[in-house]
């Protein structure tokens, strides 16, 4: 079954709207979760680490005002793009690693992600 | 940093044909390396895990290697179906960076029937 919920799995919605993401760890407790974004035909690149009880930590040209991460639980953290504008409509996925198998050992497990629209 | 680099970036094959895909990655200070599918507008599915100090990992008609020193992994895909069409991505951990992986451009794989 499912390791990693996320919703919702497609948004459509105004420029200018703020919209949420959540990203739920279902079999653990994950105190660290990763948020990627995806553009048509490219790959994955990682975005922010999100960290729970803590801030989290964006990659280079990531700006943090307008991806808010929240990670207020062990098993949630919610991504909210804000002001959103035509160019942020994208596939965005987050994902988990499972504690304690040491970090060798750590797959990493995916939401079915989220596909934003902005018109 | 870490570049991930994927080739070839689409295959197109009959069905029943045996192929390998093919990863190469620039720092060989790893974690370990993850092989993912992803089908159209879909999240990943996991395939694979080799952790660095192994060399290849097998499950049903998949097989994967991985030789960290020459910065190099390999997905070997037997009797290719219709079912297998999709793009297959593969993801290094870095050590020392932290816990996220960086991925490679995929490759887009179509067996045709």
């Amino acid at each position: 079954g499912a390791v990693v919920s996320q919703h919702p799995s497609w948004v459509i919605c105004k420029s200018g709207t703020s919209v949420k993401i959540e990203c739920r760890s279902l079999d653990f407790q994950a105190t660290t979760m990763f948020w990627y974004r995806q553009f048509p035909k490219q790959s994955l690149m990682l975005m922010a680490t999100s960290n729970e009880g803590s801030k989290a930590t964006y990659e280079q040209g990531v700006e943090k005002d307008k991806f808010l991460i929240n990670h207020a639980s062990l098993t949630l953290s919610t991504l909210t793009v804000t002001s959103a504008h035509p160019e942020d409509s994208s596939f965005y996925i987050c994902s988990v690693s499972p504690p304690g198998q040491g970090l060798s050992g750590q797959p990493q497990h995916f939401g079915d992600g989220t596909r934003l629209s902005i018109l | 940093k870490q570049e991930v680099t994927q080739i070839p970036a689409a295959l197109s094959v009959p069905e029943g044909e045996n192929l390998v895909l093919n990863c190469s990655f620039t720092d060989s200070a790893i974690y370990n390396l993850q092989w993912f599918r992803q089908d159209p507008g879909k999240g990943l599915t996991s395939l694979l895990l080799i952790q660095s100090s192994q060399r290849e990992q097998t499950s049903g008609r998949l097989n994967a290697s991985l030789d960290k020193s020459s910065g190099r992994s390999t997905l070997y895909i037997a009797a290719s179906q219709p079912g297998d069409s999709a793009t297959y991505l593969c993801a290094v951990r870095p050590r020392g960076t932290g816990n996220q992986f960086y991925f490679g451009t995929g490759t887009s794989l179509t067996v045709i029937p």
